[in-house]
């Protein structure tokens, strides 16, 4: 089974410049998942989606950034104008169903795109 | 306000010993919490979970204790091995909640030296 892919892989940006990720979730993952991990901390939840539906983006600087999961499948987060606070690596996960704890509904996560705003 | 706190940065350990990860919680209502293992340059991975329900959840080398009591759970690991060498995120969740959401740890480095 394949995983979750993320691309690209590393991003180097002026500050004030836009920036776009994508994420292919692991197929009939109908949960996707943006996280923004800053150095020394854990993954924050940015967005969730539910198929194509926003679920939850309360932690989403909507001034600046915006995502989107056309047909339900992959997804891109984008960010503009991009801030020097802005540099994490962002994860991209998805799950079967919502996650709950039970076997088989956790989180699979991507391998991240590190973004530095220089 | 961080839910979840893994107040260790770094623990180290000698290969074959015991490993023991700390995660505290602040946040009664969080009914499952989890293990995730992250090794640089790629993504978490899911490790071993438990319910509120249980006090203890095992899977081979891994062992997982939650005292609701003290919102305090804990990872063992034995025997340790140098591959397991890597960052290790608590996170923790309700299934209240119909969102799914999990809130992380700052995560603490193990090093397992031979």
């Amino acid at each position: 089974e394949a995983g979750v892919a993320q691309s690209p892989r590393y991003k180097i940006i002026e500050k004030r410049q836009s920036v776009a990720f994508w994420c292919n979730p692991i197929s009939g993952h109908a949960t996707l998942y943006w996280y923004q991990q800053i150095l020394g901390q854990g993954p924050k939840l940015l967005i969730q989606f539910q198929n194509n539906g926003v679920v939850d983006d309360s932690q989403l600087p909507k001034d600046r950034f915006s995502a989107e999961r056309l047909k339900g499948v992959d997804s891109t987060l984008k960010i503009q104008p991009a801030k020097l606070e802005d540099s994490a690596v962002y994860l991209c996960a998805s799950s079967h169903q919502l996650t709950s704890g039970r076997k088989g509904n956790e989180q699979f996560f991507g391998p991240g795109t590190r973004l530095t705003v220089l | 306000d961080q839910q979840v706190k893994q107040n260790s940065p770094s623990l180290s350990v000698q290969e074959g010993r015991i490993s023991i990860l700390n995660c505290d919680y602040t946040n009664s209502m969080f009914d499952y919490f989890l293990w995730y293992k992250k090794y640089p340059a790629e993504g978490p991975t899911f490790l071993i979970s438990i319910s509120s329900i249980k006090d203890k959840n095992e899977d081979g080398r891994f062992t997982v204790f939650l005292n609701k009591s003290a919102k305090h759970l804990s990872l063992h690991i034995v025997p340790s091995q140098p591959g397991d060498s890597a960052v290790y995120f608590c996170a923790a969740g309700y299934r209240g909640s119909t969102l799914g959401r999990l809130y992380f740890g700052r995560g603490t480095q193990l090093t397992v030296w031979p």
